[in-house]
């Protein structure tokens, strides 16, 4: 069965710093990948996803993701973040094309000014 | 351009209380899923239905029914709550095609 891993569970970071949490699958097959985000007291918005190609992946707010399929990989990244990135960060994996998404067990991340 | 939309919003239980969480979709989506989301351990998947007449358990699908009433509307039913079903409750559509779920405003449940 497919799972996801997501080693930062909280993360503070100051204003213009830089951001990666880390996110690993385990499934040895083909694998879609996604991060949602969920701002506090809304639910959850998709902020990349990763199906083939490219495996570095750019979604809204500045936000990338790189697919590194050798470390079963797909990391968040994000050059330098804001007051507004706090959230709280999912990464989630569908295998195959199949029904189910997985998703990690979250990053709450703050960002202080 | 609702697209998926759940009520209530809050709930109080007493232990032992029913009620149906009730969530309907707009975008013609054919799979529908119920998530319970507590701190520390993500989102967790109670049953889903992958078509109009299917329904599936998911990862934690003790203690809840679901029923898929038509394509548009999957409902989420607790027949005797208790304390451990005190939760926040996603209700989910996906687009196979683009696979890309879709996610409603959530239903925070307490039980006591």
């Amino acid at each position: 069965a497919q799972s996801v891993s997501q080693h930062n569970h909280h993360v503070i970071l100051s204003e213009a710093a830089s951001l990666e949490l880390g996110c690993n699958y385990s499934y040895g097959g083909t694998v879609n990948l996604f991060w949602y985000v969920q701002y506090p007291g809304q639910h959850l918005q998709l902020l990349l996803k990763y199906f083939s190609g490219d495996p570095l992946v750019k979604g809204i707010k500045g936000f990338e993701a790189e697919f590194i399929k050798s470390k079963f990989s797909f990391n968040l990244r994000k050059p330098s973040v804001q007051w507004s990135d706090t959230a709280e960060y999912f990464c989630a994996v569908n295998t195959g094309g199949g029904n189910k998404l997985t998703f990690g067990t979250g990053t709450q991340l703050k960002v202080e000014l | 351009n609702a697209g998926v939309t759940q009520t209530p919003k809050f709930q109080v239980l007493k232990t032992g209380q029913s009620m149906t969480l009730q969530c309907a979709q707009d975008m013609n989506h054919n799979s529908m899923y119920w998530y319970r989301q507590d701190p520390g351990m993500g989102l967790r998947l109670i049953y889903y239905s992958a078509s109009e007449g299917t329904t599936d358990k998911g990862e934690v699908p003790n203690g809840y029914n679901v029923s898929r009433l038509n394509k548009r509307e999957f409902s989420l039913r607790l027949e005797s709550a208790a304390p451990s079903q005190t939760s926040v409750y996603f209700c989910a559509s996906i687009s196979i095609l683009r696979i890309e779920a879709f996610f409603g405003q959530g239903t925070r449940l307490t039980v006591v």
